[in-house]
């Protein structure tokens, strides 16, 4: 069974410019979470989005966005990109079920973005 | 929102076991813990999860005491390649898992 996928691998984009960074859950499972995690520093929640919807949002400006598609996969947008920005970009999905025991995240490699 | 603490980095040797503890004083009912190990430029991969007592499977064993205020994450046997950083994390799922904060974790370093 596949993992948890995510395109590209590495980006590098200019300052201002506007990043998109995809992912496809493992089949099967309806809510994906993206963090980033900064060269060094721990991951940081970005954004929750189960069945379509945006259930929650991390301290990150507007400026960070993303939508889930119909067959649950999704895409992380950041719009005026800032050297800052620059981190690897994880992508994780799970299964919500009522009963928790045993659910939780599984991530994918990543993208790396790198802004110049 | 349960914080969790953990040492920032350990050393062991090869064959040897390593224990990581992970305080979480204020873990609520419904939170789970469950344990990632991350390699430089991956993503994080489960190890474990608990809610109390003791979880084994084939890679590690969790240890929770009655009072669950902490965890110890068992790795039998360590090899180099188990060099990478462990994270300890507490939460409800699935909605805490959205605002979950994996910290720094522990740097664990083994050695031949």
């Amino acid at each position: 069974e596949a993992g948890v996928t995510q395109s590209p691998t590495h980006l590098i984009k200019t300052r201002g410019q506007q990043a998109t960074l995809r992912c496809s859950p493992i089949s099967g499972h309806t809510s994906v979470y993206w963090y980033q995690q900064a060269l060094g520093l721990g991951l940081q929640f970005l954004l929750w989005y189960d069945e379509g919807e945006e259930r929650n949002r991390g301290n990150f400006p507007p400026r960070f966005s993303g939508r889930q598609f119909p067959n649950y996969s999704s895409e992380l947008n950041v719009n005026a990109l800032e050297l800052e920005d620059s981190a690897l970009y994880l992508c994780a999905s799970s299964l919500v079920q009522g009963n928790p025991s045993g659910n939780t995240i599984y991530f994918g490699e990543g993208s790396w973005l790198t802004v110049v | 929102l349960a914080k969790t603490t953990q040492p920032i980095s350990m050393d062991s040797y090869e064959g040897q076991e390593v224990n990581i503890t992970c305080s979480h004083n204020n873990i609520a009912t419904n939170d789970y813990i469950t344990w990632y190990q991350q390699f430089p430029s991956q993503g994080p991969r489960f190890i474990i999860q608990g809610y109390k007592t003791k979880v084994t499977n084939e890679v590690a064993s969790l240890f929770i005491p009655a009072d669950r205020k902490s965890s110890t994450l068992s790795l039998p046997r360590v090899s180099l390649s188990d060099t990478a950083v462990y994270y300890c994390l507490v939460g409800e799922f699935p909605s805490g898992y959205s605002t979950l904060t994996f910290g720094k974790g522990t740097m664990l370093l083994v050695s031949p």
